[in-house]
């Protein structure tokens, strides 16, 4: 079965940081990866979208990175700002017999960007 | 920019009693899907829906759950006879096809508590 984890759960970090969230998958057998971030109380809002054939997508400051040997994927986030606060998201989509439809989710990262 | 709604926001209800979630998916959607997230956990995979029936679903989707396209606009999600398990935010989302290339895009959810 799979299962998605994001390291670290929590990040503080000063504004103007460039910072890095983890995410690991244990099975490779991925159609696609995205990312989405969540507001307190709030849906989620697609942020990437990478296809297991791509290695990375970037849209504005960020940039996301997919390793699907090694289960991994980045988001790194350039130049931080205090709006960017927020949990960050990723799930993987993964094969089935038919297809894929639904995404599996890590837990989490809660990024906290410090005026 | 069209996007996912869900209503209502916030739904209040007694153990043992029915509740239908309704949600707009985005119109030139074909793919319809339900997620929960209790508290302080990840978000889960319920069921996918295409061409009026359930695509997949996942182990928590049991008897007590349904979903209906009753109208060329609606996607309702029904919770039989509620358990106080069930209080968790509810998350619509669709997706303009099934693969690796589409995006699935979320509703804002509606939070149900179960008293």
């Amino acid at each position: 079965k799979q299962e998605v984890t994001q390291i670290p759960a929590a990040l503080s970090v000063p504004e103007g940081e460039n910072l890095v969230l983890n995410c690991s998958f244990t099975d490779s057998a991925i159609y696609n990866l995205q990312w989405f971030r969540q507001d307190p109380g709030k849906g989620l809002t697609s942020l990437l979208l990478i296809q297991s054939s791509q290695r990375e997508q970037t849209s504005g400051r960020l940039n996301a990175s997919l390793d699907k040997s090694s289960g991994r994927s980045t988001l790194y986030i350039a130049a931080s700002q205090p709006g960017d606060s927020a949990t960050y998201l990723c799930a993987a989509l993964m094969y089935s017999g038919g297809g894929a439809d639904g995404l599996t989710f890590g837990k989490g990262t809660h990024l906290i960007i410090q005026p | 920019e069209p996007e996912v709604t869900q209503t209502p926001s916030h739904q209040v209800t007694q153990m043992g009693q029915e509740v239908i979630l309704r949600c707009v998916p985005i119109s030139n959607h074909l793919y319809f899907y339900w997620y929960r997230q209790i508290l302080g956990q990840k978000v889960e995979f319920l069921v996918s829906f295409y061409n009026n029936e359930i695509s997949e679903k996942s182990e928590i989707f049991d008897d007590q759950f349904s979903v209906e396209r009753p109208d060329g606009s609606n996607f309702t999600l029904k919770i039989r006879s509620t358990k106080l398990e069930d209080s968790a935010m509810y998350f619509c989302a669709s997706s303009e096809n099934r693969g690796f290339e589409y995006e699935q895009y979320f509703g804002p959810g509606t939070r149900l508590t179960v008293t």
